[in-house]
């Protein structure tokens, strides 16, 4: 167990759904981040978040939204689901820098 | 902008000694990573070194850098079966935000 906590582990869900995404990043980090890793695009940052304010953003669509609440757990918003949205969504959390990243074991979306 | 580029596969045979290597092009990075993918797993930190040092030895792992051709390179001696899994190096300066940049990743393959 990494100490960040990703639910749920596999979604399914038809398109133009939305669904929600949460984190519980590692107690004491204030950072979160997202990626996306699709088997064609490899690993994609999408947002950071640094003690509740987005520090920075990567290649997330305007259909995905995020958010880290004061109890620093984040929630990631896929909306309008397409086909292509499918895979593996990646939570990160770390503590400061020359830290590295703690990662989630994922969450699994399946669009059909 | 930053980027971090990594060769898409290696196969190597049990006992061997595999070498996965990075090239990455911010001069700036003060830390640099290597995180192991197992499949169906998150990013599992695996060793990391600062800039201003040339070699890190961790049990079968060892990393050297260059810092001069910015090139990072990871040597697992004696690889096993269980060595097999998706490597990823990423690169990170001393930052407040603690971004990490990551390579595609090495797929790396150990027959018996």
């Amino acid at each position: 167990d990494s100490g960040v906590t990703q639910t749920p582990k596999h979604l399914i869900t038809a398109t133009g759904q939305r669904v929600t995404l949460r984190c519980s990043p590692r107690s004491g980090d204030l950072s979160v981040y997202w990626y996306q890793q699709s088997l064609d695009q490899g690993l994609q940052f999408l947002i950071q978040y640094y003690n509740g304010e987005e520090r920075a953003k990567g290649n997330i669509l305007e259909r995905f939204s995020a958010q880290q609440f004061p109890d620093l757990h984040s929630e990631l918003n896929l909306s309008s689901l397409e086909l292509g949205d499918s895979a593996l969504y990646f939570c990160a959390s770390s503590v400061r820098p020359g830290a590295g990243y703690t990662f989630g074991s994922g969450t699994r979306l399946t669009v059909v | 902008g930053e980027d971090v580029e990594q060769s898409l596969f290696l196969s190597v045979r049990e006992g061997d000694s595999s070498v996965i290597n990075c090239t990455y092009t911010d001069s700036s990075s003060t830390y640099l990573y290597w995180y192991k993918q197992e499949p169906g797993a998150g990013l599992q930190l695996l060793t990391y070194i600062f800039s201003n040092m040339d070699m890190k030895q961790d049990q079968r792992l060892t990393v050297l850098l260059n810092k001069k051709d910015k090139h990072l390179s990871l040597r697992i001696a004696d690889t096993q079966t269980g060595d097999s899994a998706i490597y990823f190096c990423a690169e990170g300066s001393n930052n407040a935000g603690n971004m990490l940049t990551f390579g595609g990743g090495t797929r790396l393959m150990v027959k018996p």
